[in-house]
């Protein structure tokens, strides 16, 4: 079947640690975006991506980083200059940047700090 | 800039009762809009959409429609079930937008 994979579904980080969370799609889309969410509260944009080899900043780029090198891929980085990492992490994708066109989710991965 | 205002939560109903969450909506375009439901520890996933002025979307007895007069997208199911418990998010993507905007979502639990 096809879908997004997000692993692990559950990372600790020490202070001071950067973090990769990873996220795979196998349904050939385009496009693949990162959210952070907070309890309580909706989904925050953190980067996104239309295409491989480029990404554009969301509204809370700040202390995270991202890679497109491959369709299938699109993995973020949580550096140690996130002062507030713990959080719910949820990657998506959609065919293209389309607004019609509905996004598909990952399961999520959910940062602590120790 | 866009923005989605859903009802708060946390609502409790009874099986079989008729549930209505409520969702608005400030955008400067023609938006998309979106309910996405996410059961726990899970991510998201698409309830239904509509794409434009008086569309009905519909999909496992919820329904919406959008109504551009009172920028509302509203989320109706005639009986709910124990299984629709969940949390639901409303959704736009305005044009020429690369990003959903949602509201904050709105806990849903049902009684037996």
């Amino acid at each position: 079947d096809g879908g997004i994979t997000q692993s692990p579904k559950y990372l600790f980080r020490k202070e001071g640690q950067n973090v990769t969370l990873s996220c795979e799609q196998n349904l050939n889309h385009d496009a693949m975006y990162w959210y952070r969410q907070d309890p309580g509260q909706g989904l925050r944009l953190i980067y996104y991506s239309q295409i491989v080899n480029d990404f554009q900043k969301g509204d809370i780029a700040e202390g995270y980083s991202v890679s497109r090198e491959k369709k299938e891929s699109f993995p973020l980085t949580v550096t140690s200059a996130q002062k507030n990492p713990t959080a719910f992490y949820l990657c998506a994708s959609s065919p293209t940047v389309d607004s019609n066109q509905p996004q598909h989710f990952g399961d999520g991965t959910r940062l602590s700090i120790l | 800039g866009d923005s989605v205002t859903q009802m708060e939560g946390p609502v409790t109903l009874s099986e079989e009762a008729f549930l209505t969450i409520n969702c608005t909506y400030t955008a400067t375009g023609y938006p998309s809009l979106f309910w996405y439901v996410q059961y726990p520890g899970e991510g998201l996933q698409l309830l239904l959409k509509a794409t434009k002025a008086d569309d009905k979307g519909s999909n496992k007895g919820f329904e919406a429609t959008y109504r551009k007069e009172t920028t509302s997208f509203h989320l109706e199911k005639g009986s709910v079930q124990v299984s629709d418990s969940a949390v639901y998010f409303c959704a736009l993507s305005d044009q020429g937008a690369q990003k959903l905007v949602f509201g904050q979502g709105t806990r849903l639990t049902i009684n037996p």
